[in-house]
């Protein structure tokens, strides 16, 4: 079993829709989990990072964190043919021989339709 | 401008052949990274480096191998060993345990 799961999809959703994005974790002693967005033939780039349970929000983005359930979320508000990318779910523990490493989900593609 | 330039894009490697991908970042960070993207599994951890001169295998670093002796440049050589080479190749830094990394653009490696 991975530590992190991911549904890789693929997603399509018409322009406008709310989108939902979800990450299961095994390792309780993930701490700071993150979102990244890569575009066809890039790197990924942070778009949302948190380190506690509850919702961050960013714009029409929002993350959410269930640290009891061990589940996280993205959700992106009236999106854009612009959001079409893949996005990642990342984790990380606090400390330890693994201080600073980041764990991935197998990403989500998401295709916005105009 | 600050960042993290892999070189070249794309590369293609003979059969039994090493080759070498570059990563430079002007950054200024003390940590780099090296990851493998194949489909529907992620970024994989091939090598980490904390510091100069030092680093440490990842998840998957048979077949690879990598240098420190700069803070700016981390590169990975994809050696012979390596069975199943094909795949993007990430490079990426950070701040000593920092979890916000900043990516390069990538290295698209082909076996032909």
């Amino acid at each position: 079993q991975k530590e992190v799961e991911q549904d890789p999809g693929p997603l399509s959703v018409p322009e406008g829709a709310i989108v939902s994005l979800n990450c299961t974790y095994s390792n309780s002693a993930f701490q700071y989990f993150m979102w990244y967005r890569q575009y066809s033939r890039k790197g990924p780039e942070l778009l949302m990072y948190t380190y506690s349970s509850g919702n961050k929000e960013d714009g029409r983005f929002t993350a959410q964190v269930d640290k009891s359930s061990k589940y996280i979320s993205l959700f992106i508000r009236d999106s854009q043919p612009s959001d079409s990318a893949t996005y990642l779910c990342a984790m990380s523990v606090i400390g330890g021989t693994s201080y600073g490493k980041l764990t991935f989900g197998q990403g989500t593609i998401l295709t916005v339709h105009p | 401008d600050g960042g993290i330039t892999q070189s070249p894009k794309y590369l293609f490697r003979k059969e039994g052949q090493n080759v070498t991908l570059s990563c430079e970042q002007n950054l200024n960070h003390d940590a780099m990274y090296w990851y493998r993207q194949d489909p529907g599994q992620g970024l994989r951890l091939i090598y980490y480096s904390q510091i100069v001169n030092d680093f440490q295998k990842g998840d998957i670093a048979e077949g690879y191998s990598v240098s420190r002796e700069k803070k700016e440049s981390f590169p990975l050589t994809v050696t012979s060993a390596q069975k199943n080479p094909t795949a993007f190749y990430l490079c990426a830094s950070s701040i000593p345990g920092g979890t916000r990394y900043t990516f390069g653009s990538g290295t698209r490696l082909t076996v032909v």
